[in-house]
């Protein structure tokens, strides 16, 4: 079974502190994807990456930023973390039309 | 840019009864792939069912099958006898076939879903 490991199930951040969410895929996927939950709103896409390296802003990129050094691992950051930053994150690799999430990240900035 | 719309936040129905799910998209595109997912309160999404937009034929998955209406855009989630496990929130989503998928799922705002017992 292909697997999308989150690192933090729950994180509290301060106002301002730079954050990072970290997501690992033990297939060799491709394509990956940080996408943001809250309720009513459904999910919406950050960033994604096809390779090593390659980074695009999806819908809501403002006020976030990735890094794709290795083709396993995708990171979310936030670098000045504020409280409407405060949501559901889901990663998720794909390979074609097969998508695998992780269990998200939900974080609340105080 | 494609827009997927699921018009139900919450719906509501008897264990051992049927209920379905809308969904609605737009897209100017004519291959494409559609799909539902169900998020149980463990926050997995899980893969329910998948169409083809080439595929004339609705997919059935067991107790879950869809209605594909490719002409009005539609398509919705039939579940059949449910379940307590089926209570989770269902989101429907759009895929591109162009650019290999490489730009994600395109999601609807999702449907809670309650099995009263």
């Amino acid at each position: 079974d292909v697997k999308v490991t989150q690192s933090s199930r729950y994180l509290v951040k301060r106002t301002g502190e730079k954050v990072f969410l970290e997501c690992v895929q033990d297939m060799d996927h491709e394509n990956m994807f940080w996408y943001r939950q809250d309720p009513g709103l459904g999910l919406r896409l950050i960033y994604f990456s096809y390779d090593v390296k390659m980074k695009e802003k999806g819908d809501i990129p403002e006020g976030y930023s990735v890094s794709r050094e290795k083709k396993e691992r995708f990171s979310l950051i936030l670098e000045s973390a504020s409280t409407n930053q405060t949501s559901m994150y889901l990663c998720a690799s794909a390979i074609n039309y097969g998508y695998t999430f992780g269990s998200g990240t939900r974080l609340t900035v105080v | 840019a494609q827009t997927v719309t699921q018009s139900q936040p919450e719906m509501s129905v008897q264990e051992a009864e049927t209920v379905t799910l809308s969904c609605t998209y737009d897209t100017s595109e004519s291959d494409y792939y559609l799909f539902w997912y169900k998020q149980p309160p463990s926050r997995q999404m899980i893969l329910v069912i998948r169409q083809e937009a080439y595929k004339q034929q609705n997919a059935t998955e067991n107790r879950f099958s869809v209605n594909f209406q490719k002409a009005a855009k539609s398509f919705s989630l039939k579940i059949s006898d449910s379940q307590l496990g089926d209570a989770a929130m269902y989101f429907c989503a759009y895929r591109s076939v162009a650019g290999g998928g490489a730009d994600g799922l395109t999601f609807g705002k999702g449907t809670h879903l309650i099995i009263q017992p």
